[in-house]
């Protein structure tokens, strides 16, 4: 069955770094993968999607790539900020529809 | 304002009880979903609707049951065969219709409660 799984559950850097968080998928091929944001206590917020034929995606401080090889999907926060502090939830399209796998989501703390 | 809205934010019922969920967008979607999150276990698929009238069980569907009989409505019930039903259950919508790259929109959420 499909798998995806996102390599830590917490990730804890100083302010002004850059955070690299990682997605991986094992038994399948997705055409393309999704990033969200989610604040405690609310529902996710869309960031960033990528297609199987780009590498990479940036959007302001956010960079997404995608490597089908290896399975898997890199998501950088450069110089970071107290207010990125959030879970970073992955997902990828199912096989059979429109529907998403979402990842369990790594949880980020930026501490000044 | 458009946008995808839940009620109630907090929902507290009596085991045995049945319980709706309600579930509004007005984007235009033709498709959504209903997640639930536990603490620990991301967020697990109950139903999604891809069009009016016609919906597919997800990966917990089980003590779960929904009806799509307008665009901008998904009610979810939470029938008492549901063996742990507090958690904070998510609706989502997308443009669907087999885009299947599209971005999903997420309602605030609703946190059931059963004692």
């Amino acid at each position: 069955s499909q798998k995806i799984e996102q390599n830590s559950e917490a990730l804890n850097i100083q302010e002004g770094k850059t955070a690299t968080l990682t997605c991986n998928y094992t038994n399948y091929s997705p055409a393309y993968l999704q990033w969200y944001r989610q604040d405690p206590g609310r529902g996710p917020v869309f960031l960033l999607l990528i297609r199987e034929n780009e590498k990479e995606k940036r959007k302001e401080r956010l960079k997404v790539t995608f490597d089908t090889t290896l399975k898997q999907s890199l998501f950088h926060i450069t110089a970071s900020q107290p207010a990125d502090s959030a879970t970073y939830l992955c997902a990828l399209v199912r096989q059979a529809g429109t529907a998403l796998i979402f990842g369990k989501g790594t949880t980020l703390s930026v501490s000044s | 304002d458009g946008g995808i809205t839940q009620s109630p934010k907090y929902l507290f019922r009596k085991e045995g009880q049945n319980v709706t969920l309600s579930c509004e967008q007005n984007l235009n979607h033709d498709a959504m979903y209903w997640y639930r999150q536990d603490p620990g276990q991301g967020l697990r698929l109950i139903y999604y609707s891809q069009i009016v009238n016609d919906f597919q069980k997800g990966d917990i569907a089980e003590g779960y049951s929904v009806s799509r009989e307008k665009k901008e409505s998904f009610p979810l019930t939470v029938t008492s065969a549901q063996k742990n039903p507090t958690a904070f259950y998510l609706c989502a919508s997308s443009i669907g219709g087999g885009q299947g790259a599209s971005e999903q929109y997420f309602g605030p959420g609703t946190r059931l409660t059963v004692t």
